[in-house]
């Protein structure tokens, strides 16, 4: 089945560093979500990306659409403590309604 | 409205209990998802409706049963689950199927544990 890779698997940083994960496919996806997820809570939309070679910005963050519709990057900028939390990519391959999801990245700051 | 509202919070059940896990949305999604995440995994999708019908059984053990009464409703009934079920089972919506035209909106779960 299809598979998302997703890394790093964990970072430890310190505050205001910059930080960047990527989710890299054997399949193409028309769309890649990026999500964070704090403990206890489900998932929290951050970005969505929808063309290929797509980039978009939330605030600090920023992520883009590979141009060849296989891979996804996240870029934090100027971290914070309340960054801290697991980042998931994940790929909609299709009009099922099914979301991929990469294994996360578990991100911790240190102040 | 901007939220899925899941309850409860957390559930502790029996293997010979029967309970319900409730999920509901205000948006006008046509869309509504559950998925079972284990601690420190990502979600992994066990129900798809679509207008109240399902969609999608992502070959599911029969102790869970989903029901959709409602465009805005979705439950998850639990019967005989095994201790390897304790999870936190998550729903979600979204406007359509084609979930990447908005994304999902996920609840904040239910925190379920088997006795």
């Amino acid at each position: 089945g299809q598979q998302l890779n997703q890394s790093p698997q964990s970072m430890f940083i310190q505050e205001g560093e910059d930080v960047s994960m990527n989710c890299t496919s054997s399949s193409i996806f028309n769309t890649w979500l990026w999500y964070k997820q704090d403990p206890g809570e489900g998932p929290v939309l951050l970005i969505a990306l929808y063309k290929a070679g797509e980039l978009t910005s939330n605030g600090r963050l920023t992520a883009q659409f590979g141009i060849t519709r296989k891979d996804s990057f996240l870029n934090i900028s100027a971290s914070i403590p309340s960054d801290v939390g697991i980042y998931f990519c994940a790929g909609v391959p299709g009009n099922t309604g099914k979301l991929i999801f990469g294994q996360g990245t578990t991100l911790q700051v240190k102040p | 409205d901007t939220e899925v509202t899941q309850t409860p919070k957390h559930l502790v059940m029996g293997m010979t209990n029967k309970k319900s896990l409730k999920c509901e949305q205000h948006m006008g999604h046509r869309a509504m998802y559950w998925y079972k995440q284990k601690a420190k995994k990502p979600p992994e999708l066990m129900f798809v409706y679509s207008y109240e019908k399902l969609s999608i059984n992502e070959s599911v053990p029969s102790r869970f049963s989903p029901e959709c009464p409602n465009s805005s409703l979705l439950n998850l009934h639990l019967h005989a689950l095994q201790p390897e079920d304790s999870a936190l089972y998550l729903c979600a919506s979204s406007r359509l199927l084609q979930a990447g035209a908005h994304g999902y909106t996920f609840g904040s779960g239910t925190r379920l544990t088997v006795v």
